[in-house]
């Protein structure tokens, strides 16, 4: 069974730095495309990042510069650095995987982690 | 880079009443590219219908997505209760995803 847990949310002031992580199990990160969307309070969707199984990255407008996606393939796990934060950033985090061949779509979701991001 | 536009806001229906949802794209989305998801409160989003018309493993075939270009459709031919929830369209484009701002679903 195809499983990601987020781990790693956290109040944060603003400038500060964190680093999220996705645990995978049921399949390898590598494989995959690995992405994170994030959930503002009340708020719609939005694509942050996503890492290929080839290696490639990408990132939203938003944050990029600022965050930086990378995986483990030994820990089979994703992360998501996230520098310089700002209170926009505040925001569920929610890791999601596709096989080879779907990239275009969000597949498989975890349960979410929080950041706030607040002086 | 394209923007999905997501109608009604609100979609108020008694149970056994067909829900027609739909998303207008500002700019031609290739049929392979979109996608729909159901987000019920405190849950994580789930994969309802990719490639604007096929069904995720095990979705009911009440489900249905349609549509092509510009404007697609995700329809609900008899509401359930269970059906209470936000609705978002999502497309891939020039190494970008985005989605629409959602439509609310509620069962009188």
């Amino acid at each position: 069974e195809v499983q990601v847990v987020e781990s790693g949310g956290d109040l944060m002031q603003p400038g500060g730095s964190l680093r999220l992580s996705c645990a995978a199990s049921g399949f390898t990160v590598s494989s995959n495309y690995m992405s994170w969307v994030r959930q503002a309070p009340g708020k719609g969707l939005e694509w942050v990042s996503l890492i290929s199984n080839g290696g490639s990255t990408y990132y939203a407008d938003s944050v990029k510069g600022r965050f930086t996606i990378s995986r483990d393939n030994s820990k089979n796990t994703l992360y998501l650095q996230m520098n310089s934060l700002r209170a926009e950033d505040t925001a569920v985090y929610y890791c999601a995987t596709s096989p080879t061949g779907a990239k275009f779509y969000f597949a498989y979701w975890g349960q979410g982690t929080l950041v706030t991001v607040s002086s | 880079e394209i923007v999905l536009t997501q109608s009604p806001g609100t979609l108020s229906l008694s149970p056994g009443e067909r829900a027609t949802l739909s998303c207008r794209a500002s700019q031609s989305v290739s049929s392979t590219y979109l996608a729909w998801y159901q987000q019920k409160p405190g849950q994580a989003p789930r994969l309802l219908i990719y490639a604007a018309s096929t069904r995720a493993t095990g979705l009911p075939d009440r489900f249905s997505g349609s549509g092509s270009g510009t404007d697609f459709t995700l329809t609900i031919s008899r509401l359930e209760p269970e059906d209470c929830a936000v609705y978002y369209c999502q497309q891939y484009g020039s190494s970008s995803w985005t989605f629409g701002q959602g439509t609310k679903v509620e069962i009188k």
